[in-house]
């Protein structure tokens, strides 16, 4: 059974960092893209950056760039998502989504979430 | 790209048929996919490529386009399909979705 794992969520402070884990299992992990995508409350899902399914490749959304570093380990079958100098508006839940193949930008599976709140 | 999806909320009963609307502000062929989101929980992808159903998702569900507006078709509502639905287009970045239909009872 695929399934996505997130971890790591929490409350941090403005301009504070936070590091989001998924643990990917039941599917070829190494062979698709993978993407963190995240919901604000009350909002659409938001997407927020991929990563090529061997490491090679990094993209993300404007609002994050410089800020936020989407990684992989392939060995572990895990995805990673450094957040630095969070604001408030990245408050929200935090996927992690498998991409359809390698980069097609649409999502087939997906992680339960997890919650992240930037407050003082 | 802006998505617009209509309505906003749809007040159906089992067994009635679901038609929601999504609107891109310029072309994106049919580079679109509709989700479902359930309370609490993650969206589940139900349609691709304008009109191919995800891998599990009943035969009446459905999507199709004409010119810039793309359709999702429930054609006999089951109680486990009230959710709300999102559109999304991956055809250019940022890859966008739409604000939501909620379809409820």
């Amino acid at each position: 059974q695929m399934q996505l794992v997130e971890s790591g969520g929490g409350v941090v402070q403005p301009g504070g960092s936070l590091r989001l884990s998924c643990e990917a299992s039941g599917f070829i992990f190494n062979k698709y893209g993978m993407h963190w995508v995240r919901q604000a409350p009350g909002k659409g899902p938001e997407w927020v950056a991929l990563i090529w399914y061997d490491g090679s490749g990094q993209y993300y959304i404007d609002s994050v760039k410089g800020r936020f570093t989407i990684s992989r380990d392939n060995s572990k079958n895990t995805l990673d998502l450094q957040m630095n100098n969070l604001g408030a508006e990245d408050t929200a839940v935090y996927y992690c989504a498998k991409d359809w193949a390698q980069a097609t930008y649409y999502f087939d599976l997906w992680g339960q979430g997890t919650l992240v709140i930037v407050s003082s | 790209i802006v998505l617009t999806q209509s309505p906003g909320t749809l007040s159906l009963s089992p067994g009635e048929r679901a038609t929601i609307s999504c609107r891109a502000s310029q072309s994106i062929r049919t580079h679109l996919a509709w989700y479902q989101q359930k309370p609490g929980q993650a969206p589940r992808l139900v349609i691709y490529g304008a009109s191919n159903r995800a891998t599990g998702v009943p035969d009446r569900f459905s999507g199709g386009v004409s010119g810039a507006v793309f359709t999702l078709t429930i054609s006999r509502l089951e109680p486990e399909d009230f959710a709300v639905y999102y559109c999304q287009q991956y055809s250019s970045p940022p890859r966008t979705f739409g604000q939501g239909t909620k379809v409820y009872i």
